[in-house]
């Protein structure tokens, strides 16, 4: 692994049905976090996580959780999706805060039907 | 509120200069930060500024002023690669990154 990667790439989900993205990087960065970016709004942070066992909330969190067992994995659980949840998501990482250069996973595509 | 403001588009031909500019207001300030992101891929590090004045890389150069809650990209020698959304941020009191909607930039032949 070089750097952060996410899967799956892309997924078609029905609605009410529970997914989780997951989100690895290999940077032992201690910072990560979990972004939507929908068509004219740009980025919208939805977690994030400052280090290992630690996480908090974004901008955007309902209907979506996290978990930081470890330093390198960030999954994102949405518990029961719903179809405007439709959006691009990425993973990112830096080495401390948000002052830092962030690392941007590939993202996943996510349709909600 | 926090808000940042860029514009939606711009076009520019290939070989000019072309400036884009970023307004921000946000609780606190620690630092602006651009980003590069190419259609259907992840954004991409441009450059950090926290301090005022012009900060150069190449053809890329980016400015700030914290009195006047702003930011400029500029590009030099434009090439057809540089076709891409150009993302502005902003850094909160509480550490958080205010991100624009991005300025799509479109470079013609």
């Amino acid at each position: 692994i070089a750097g952060i990667t996410q899967a799956p790439t892309s997924q078609i989900l029905a609605a009410g049905r529970r997914m989780t993205l997951r989100c690895t990087q290999d940077m032992r960065h201690n910072a990560m976090y979990w972004y939507r970016q929908d068509l004219g709004l740009g980025l919208r942070l939805i977690h994030y996580s400052n280090t290992a066992g630690t996480t908090g909330k974004g901008e955007v969190p309902d209907g979506y959780s996290v978990s930081r067992a470890n330093t390198d994995d960030f999954p994102l659980t949405l518990a029961s999706a719903v179809p405007s949840q439709t959006s691009v998501y990425f993973c990112a990482s830096s080495d401390t805060d948000s002052t830092d250069t962030q690392y941007f996973g590939p993202g996943t595509r996510l349709t909600v039907l | 509120g926090q808000n940042i403001d860029q514009p939606t588009e711009m076009t520019a031909t290939e070989g000019a200069i072309v400036q884009i500019n970023c307004t921000y207001q946000t609780s606190g300030f620690n630092g602006l930060f651009w980003y590069q992101q190419h259609a259907g891929e992840a954004p991409t590090f441009l450059s950090y500024n926290v301090l005022d004045g012009l900060e150069e890389k190449g053809r890329f150069s980016s400015f700030l002023s914290r009195s006047k809650g702003y930011s400029y990209l500029l590009l030099k020698e434009l090439q057809m690669k540089d076709s891409a959304s150009y993302l502005c941020a902003a850094v909160d009191s509480n550490y958080q990154l205010i991100w624009g909607a991005g300025t799509k930039l479109i470079i013609k032949p």
